[in-house]
């Protein structure tokens, strides 16, 4: 079963502009992680920030987290065409248990 | 480009039938999770494999199976193949436990069972 639910489950935008993705989960978790997937290929790692953490950045993304309401967002600042992939996140219940979100479906016109 | 590798690229299959999915891992990473993605879902869990030893298990029955070797490499078997077999299968490595570290996954093998 999936434990994280991404929102929205698609979203465009035009190049340059930001865009913020978001992920609720139900459980108490130890760590969430960000992937990209291009087309139906392997994931691609972006972040993992820890339950203790509340923000972290790598380069043009900022990640936050609000254990209090479930929730992260993943915020990728001045978009470009090749931004556009399916991006998931996966909460980490425990060190042998990860679960995926259905994802957010990202297109970045040129 | 990660160091993962998986074959074959593509497999179709007839249901009923058995496969075989093979992964190379990433060097120096011990642990090994197996991953389905259907069509327009996000990855479900099947299991990990940490030293030769499944250590952890989605909700997946037990025709799904595996193996890691002691270069630790893997397999993962599925038998008695059924039509929603068909998915893209993802494996990852990591340097230890799926659930704390970050994983590297490899390009996925799309099997399709008709």
């Amino acid at each position: 079963s999936q434990q994280g639910e991404e929102d929205p489950q698609a979203l465009s935008i035009q190049e340059g502009e930001n865009a913020t993705m978001n992920c609720s989960y139900k459980t108490s978790i130890n760590n969430l992680q960000w992937y990209r997937q291009n087309s139906g290929r392997g994931l691609v790692h972006l972040i993992l920030i820890r339950s203790n953490e509340r923000e972290k950045h790598s380069g043009r993304l900022r990640v936050t987290l609000d254990t209090s309401k479930k929730s992260s967002s993943l915020l990728i600042t001045a978009s470009r065409a090749a931004d556009t992939a399916s991006y998931f996140c996966a909460t980490a219940i425990n060190n042998n248990d990860m679960r995926f979100g259905a994802g957010t479906r990202l297109t970045v016109k040129p | 480009e990660t160091g993962v590798t998986q074959s074959p690229t593509h497999l179709i299959k007839t249901r009923g039938q058995q496969v075989t999915l093979r992964c190379s891992s990433q060097s120096g990473h011990n642990t090994v999770s197996w991953y389905q993605q259907a069509l327009g879902q996000g990855p479900q869990f099947i299991f990990q494999y940490y030293r030769e030893e499944e250590n952890g298990r989605g909700n997946f029955p037990p025709r799904f199976s595996g193996l890691q070797f002691p270069n630790y490499s893997s397999e993962l078997n599925v038998n008695a193949l059924e039509l929603d077999d068909s998915a893209l299968y993802l494996c990852a490595s990591s340097p230890g436990g799926q659930g704390t570290y970050e994983q590297y996954f490899g390009p996925g093998t799309r099997l399709t069972v008709t």
